[in-house]
């Protein structure tokens, strides 16, 4: 199972939008509504943000939205902040009944 | 307050097994499964396997079949990841994380094993 490929980066200034693709298959992605999005800030464990493709946890912003089309998700972060600089990594559940996570990508606040 | 425990640091030589605990705690152990998921240093997230918490059934992704065992014990509430046949890329920092219908809510803090000579 090959890792879902995301950008390796993504920047915006505070109070912009920025949007970070996450690509699969019909396999995983494409084939499923089980699409999570992790944050993980530097030496810290990774914070769920959403779930199922565009579900929020209790206490996460709601600057923080996900879509889905096809074989792709998207998070979107609206209003962007100095604290939302961190890595992100995509996760989908796949037809081998097993999980993949995106190659991650690095959110810079300019 | 739900969380999830882990053991310590680990180090090991070239072809020596590891075994990491996760212990949860604030819910009812057996509810939910556990996923395993790694990081080598600088690199991102590798999902390794998961184990039903239930009955043990388990399921392993490809590139760690044969090499990694997952256990529970429902009488101390603890799962296990044993790793066999280290290489020095397997240094990395292991995650257990709850298992909650494919979605990982709750995340250990992580236990680092460093392989080397």
């Amino acid at each position: 199972q090959s890792a879902l490929t995301q950008p390796a980066s993504v920047s915006g200034s505070p109070g912009q939008s920025i949007t970070i693709s996450c690509t699969g298959t019909s396999s995983d992605i494409g084939g499923y509504k089980y699409v999570s999005w992790y944050q993980q800030h530097p030496g810290k464990a990774p914070k769920l943000m959403i779930y199922e493709v565009s579900n929020r946890p209790s206490g996460v912003s709601n600057r923080f939205s996900g879509s889905k089309s096809g074989n792709t998700a998207s998070l979107t972060i609206s209003g962007l902040q100095a604290e939302d600089e961190a890595d992100y990594y995509c996760m989908s559940y796949t037809t081998s009944t097993t999980r993949v996570f995106g190659t991650g990508t690095k959110v810079t606040v300019l | 307050q739900v969380q999830l425990v882990q053991s310590g640091v680990e180090v090991r030589k070239p072809g020596a097994s590891v075994k990491v605990s996760c212990k949860p705690s604030g819910y009812t152990f057996s509810s939910y499964g556990i996923s395993w998921v790694r990081q080598a240093p600088g690199q991102g997230l590798e999902w390794m396997g998961w184990i039903s918490a239930y009955n043990g059934n388990t399921k392993y992704a490809q590139n760690f079949q044969g090499r990694v065992t997952l256990t529970r014990d429902t009488s101390t509430s603890t799962a296990y990841l044993d790793l066999r046949s280290l290489r020095s890329d397997d240094t990395a920092v292991y995650f257990c994380v709850r298992d909650k219908n494919y979605v990982f809510d709750i995340w250990g803090q992580g236990s680092m094993v460093t392989v080397s000579s």
